[in-house]
């Protein structure tokens, strides 16, 4: 039961322009959601977080936005970076019941950002 | 503080054997979960541990167990292992108490059945 989906597995974008991810939803339970960046044989690092009581939440170069009524959330990186290059995952977070404590994580999207 | 630490880092078995793997969480942190990682299915919970009590399962076979310590500390493990069972296994830590949501992921161990 994927309830995250990142329906594009890859993504390439020139140094100095915008990357735009996308991730969309299927449980409106969800209240809470996250963006993990991974690095080859690395662990998934937490990049940025939004409430389901915002819209928009920036942190330098990266802003996630949040659409409730279209359950889609996106994480912008403006400017992109050769660094940037990694998988990003989206995850979400249930407000209640049982999976409480769990994050519900998407298949990721490689990004690449080219010089 | 001291990050999320996973022991070992690579493992090399072969099939129907069983295996053990170890995280330490971040000091303070009291909940620990478990995910595997395959190329192309992202990360698939196992289960989430927390004050000693498994507290969330995902849909994984009875082979794939795990248990918490006093100390937060976590093990994994999976018996009778099969090809399938290759993949990275990371564990993350967070607080778990609902007020931080937050989890941090330890380096992985890469497990290779042969």
């Amino acid at each position: 039961d994927q309830q995250v989906k990142q329906n594009s597995p890859s993504l390439s974008v020139q140094e100095g322009r915008i990357s735009i991810l996308n991730c969309d939803y299927t449980n409106s339970m969800f209240d809470y959601f996250l963006w993990y960046k991974k690095y080859p044989a690395e662990g998934p690092t937490f990049l940025i977080s939004i409430s389901s009581i915002k819209d928009k939440n920036e942190d330098g170069r990266f802003t996630v936005f949040l659409n409730k009524s279209a359950k889609h959330l996106s994480l912008h990186i403006v400017p992109s970076q050769p660094g940037d290059s990694a998988v990003y995952f989206c995850a979400a977070k249930p407000d209640r019941g049982s999976t409480l404590g769990r994050l519900y994580f998407g298949r990721g999207t490689q990004l690449t950002v080219w010089p | 503080k001291a990050g999320v630490t996973q022991t070992p880092r690579y493992l090399i078995k072969t099939r129907g054997q069983q295996v053990t793997l170890s995280c330490s969480p971040i000091s303070g942190h009291r909940s620990v979960s478990w995910y595997q990682q395959t190329p192309g299915q992202g990360l698939q919970f196992l289960f989430e541990y927390f004050s000693e009590t498994q507290r969330n399962k995902g849909n994984f076979p009875g082979r794939f167990s795990g248990r918490q310590f006093s100390n937060s500390r976590s093990e994994m493990n999976v018996s009778t292992l099969e090809l399938g069972d290759s993949a990275l296994y990371l564990c993350a830590s967070s607080t778990g108490d609902f007020v931080s949501y937050e989890q941090y992921f330890g380096p992985g161990t890469r497990l290779t059945v042969t």
